[in-house]
């Protein structure tokens, strides 16, 4: 079955650009009724829905980040990433990402989260 | 961006015990409605999709049931397991959103 594993710095100074990577294995992303997700859970609160991408490039953000956030896809690598630029403290989170199945839009698997703390 | 709101927020219960979990959209999402579980250190699992699908491998004393507004999660017979916090989301349009969480704690 499909896994999703994140991978990148787990410490991030304020201003900068945090980057973050999602590696599918058991399946391929260009696979046909999939696209794919970065959600992030704040420290002991709810979740909060970043951004989706389709495995032909198209990008739904979330207004609030949509300023600071870009997702891109690399099929050849089977990898889809995140970048938030000008990161304050309120964007230390776990962040995850997924795979949504377009039927129902819904997040069938998930990665197992990294926590990224901004601080200097 | 649609408001998704759970009721209650925190839950005492015993094993063996039924129980239910509300969530209110503030504008109809249809059956746009899902259902996670997550247990801490751990990412949210999908128990139900549109609002009243069982996903493949989840057990069968959870249940889903709402359209419109008005969802509920219930869970027919709490297992030691069960303890956890429960999300709802809103896939009916972006920004997808959850609701605040429903913390089950044994009694």
């Amino acid at each position: 079955q499909v896994q999703l594993q994140e991978s990148g710095p787990g410490l991030v100074k304020p201003s900068q650009t945090l980057s973050l990577t999602c590696t599918v294995s058991g399946g391929s992303i260009s696979s046909g009724g999939y696209y794919w997700t970065w959600i992030r859970q704040h420290p002991g609160t709810g979740l909060e829905w970043i951004g989706s991408i389709y495995d032909s490039g198209t990008t739904y953000y979330n207004p609030s980040l949509k300023n600071r956030i870009s997702i891109s896809i690399d099929t050849s690598k089977n990898q889809f990433s995140l970048k938030l630029s000008s990161v304050i403290a309120a964007d230390t989170a776990v962040y995850y990402c997924t795979r949504t199945a377009h039927q129902n839009d819904v997040d069938d698997f998930w990665g197992q989260g990294t926590l990224v703390t901004v601080s200097s | 961006d649609i408001q998704m709101t759970q009721s209650p927020s925190s839950l005492s219960a015993s094993v063996g015990d039924r129980v239910t979990i509300t969530c209110r959209a503030s504008q109809s999402i249809r059956s746009y409605l899902n259902w996670y579980q997550q247990k801490p250190g751990k990412a949210p699992k999908l128990l139900i999709y549109a609002a009243s699908s069982l996903q493949s491998g989840v057990p069968s004393r959870f249940s889903g049931s709402g359209s419109g507004t008005d969802f509920t999660l219930t869970i027919s017979s709490l297992h030691p397991e069960d303890f956890a916090t429960y999300y709802c989301q809103q896939s009916y349009t972006t920004p997808r959103t959850f609701g605040q969480g429903t913390k089950l704690e044994i009694k």
